[in-house]
């Protein structure tokens, strides 16, 4: 049972590159949610999509786009690639309304912006 | 806004010591809380959660009990293994449009334990 898969795992840019990265979900999970995680700043939600054909903006979403492909799939893309956005970056996913709001998380995806 | 307060890291401990990780929350409403630990170089993992006040979320040793008058929710485990060493982090559901809920998390906790 995968879970939550993100691909690539590692990443380096060069500043003003363009990257997406990949999603998938194997839950039959409605929501799907991008993170950022960077030292003593815990996780800070980027973008997420409530179901599929609807994405909203989180907390620090400038400088990101996403889509929501199909239920399972969520990609973050990075247009212009910026020193600043040189994070970990995780996809999780989750029931829905439902839910008591406990989300699953994939391995994580190392960026470096240089 | 909703928001997690964690206490500051990183904790070093000795093999066998009892650990307290405190955490406390500010909401609106009634969230549920979570504790996640992420090992070395893995994603985030569920270790407990609780749904309501009063509710102790227990699991691998590891307990938190959700304490709505003092809006807490600190992680406690008797007696701690080197395999404990990890970051962990509370965090407390919040609903969003649409009728999702995102995780809004505290700023992590770096836990080392020596043999």
């Amino acid at each position: 049972n995968a879970g939550v898969t993100q691909t690539p795992k590692f990443q380096v840019l060069k500043t003003g590159q363009s990257m997406t990265l990949q999603c998938a979900q194997d839950m039959n999970h409605n929501s799907m949610y991008w993170y950022r995680q960077d030292p003593g700043m815990g996780l800070r939600l980027i973008y997420y999509s409530a179901s599929e054909g609807t994405t909203d903006k989180g907390e620090v979403p400038n400088g990101y786009n996403v889509s929501r492909l199909n239920k399972r799939e969520f990609s973050l893309r990075l247009e212009s690639a910026a020193p600043s956005q040189t994070s970990v970056y995780f996809c999780a996913s989750g029931r829905g309304a439902s839910n008591t709001g406990e989300l699953f998380f994939g391995e994580g995806s190392r960026l470096t912006v240089l | 806004g909703n928001s997690v307060t964690q206490m500051e890291g990183p904790v070093t401990l000795s093999e066998e010591a009892f650990l307290t990780i405190n955490c406390t929350y500010t909401a609106t409403g009634y969230p549920s809380l979570f504790w996640y630990v992420q090992y070395p170089g893995e994603g985030l993992q569920l270790l407990l959660k609780a749904t309501k006040a009063d509710d102790k979320g227990s699991n691998k040793g590891f307990e938190a009990t959700y304490r709505k008058e003092t809006t807490s929710f600190h992680l406690e485990k008797g007696s701690v293994q080197v395999s404990d060493s990890a970051v962990y982090f509370c965090a407390l559901s919040d609903w969003v449009a649409q009728g999702a809920q995102k995780l809004v998390f505290g700023q992590g906790t770096r836990l080392t334990i020596n043999p």
